[in-house]
């Protein structure tokens, strides 16, 4: 989607390191979601962000939105190979309606 | 637990003939939607339902295919004729409402596998 931009495309790294994966809007969100997804599989939801300034975190993943509310960030603390997968942003627009659309993702390999 | 179901998992066709696909989404969850992911890219919107009807199709390709929910549960989209263009992944998700107060999470099935030879 042109709406919600992500990078990088996609992420190799070595197991035990940090990364970070960035989704960019060109509108003012209300909401930000991120979801997990296995190659060949359906979207596995990770968490929702809906404040400016907000953060959250789930086990070694952690998601903020900015003060603005345009761009997000999920960081990976000491990768492991079962965060593994794509990486997807999704967010509400309106246009009279609510359409749910995701960004374009992020491929990542975690090397054991 | 509650589950999207879809089916078929897997369809291999042939370009010109038509094909459906089929979703059930988790009961009592009025909106439904149908996303199409080409590989290597993000899933892009075909069709959004509340209830029965359909709140935002701009993105469905209206000469072939056709989406229905008739009863506003399950929901059926068709290709016809299928084209080379369209092998693709297509997910149907569902989530309680639609309005953004309530969007919440949308839950995803497993997926239909589309490969148009």
């Amino acid at each position: 989607s042109q709406e919600l931009e992500q990078s990088p495309q996609s992420l190799i790294v070595q197991e035990g390191k940090n990364l970070t994966i960035n989704c960019t809007s060109s509108k003012t969100l209300y909401g930000l979601y991120w979801y997990k997804q296995k190659y060949g599989e359906g979207l596995i939801f990770l968490m929702m962000l809906q404040k400016g300034g907000e953060e959250k975190s789930h086990e070694k993943i952690t998601a903020k939105l900015d003060e603005k509310k345009q761009q997000s960030s999920l960081h990976i603390t000491a990768s492991q190979p079962s965060h593994a997968g794509i990486y997807l942003c999704g967010a509400a627009f309106s246009s009279g309606t609510y359409k749910y659309i995701f960004g374009t993702g992020t491929r990542l390999k975690v090397l054991a | 637990e509650a589950e999207v179901a879809q089916s078929p998992r897997y369809k291999i066709t042939e370009k010109s003939q038509a094909v459906a696909f089929w979703c059930d989404p988790i009961s009592g969850h009025a909106t439904l939607y149908w996303y199409r992911q080409i590989l290597g890219q993000g899933p892009e919107l075909l069709v959004q339902f509340q209830d029965e009807s359909v709140v935002d199709d701009s993105q469905l390709p209206k000469d072939r295919f056709s989406a229905e929910r008739l009863k506003g549960v399950d929901s059926t989209l068709k290709i016809q004729p299928a084209e080379l263009g369209d092998s693709a992944m297509y997910l149907c998700a569902s989530s309680f409402d639609a309005s953004w107060q309530n969007t919440g999470e949308l839950f995803f099935g497993e997926g239909s596998r589309l490969t148009v030879l």
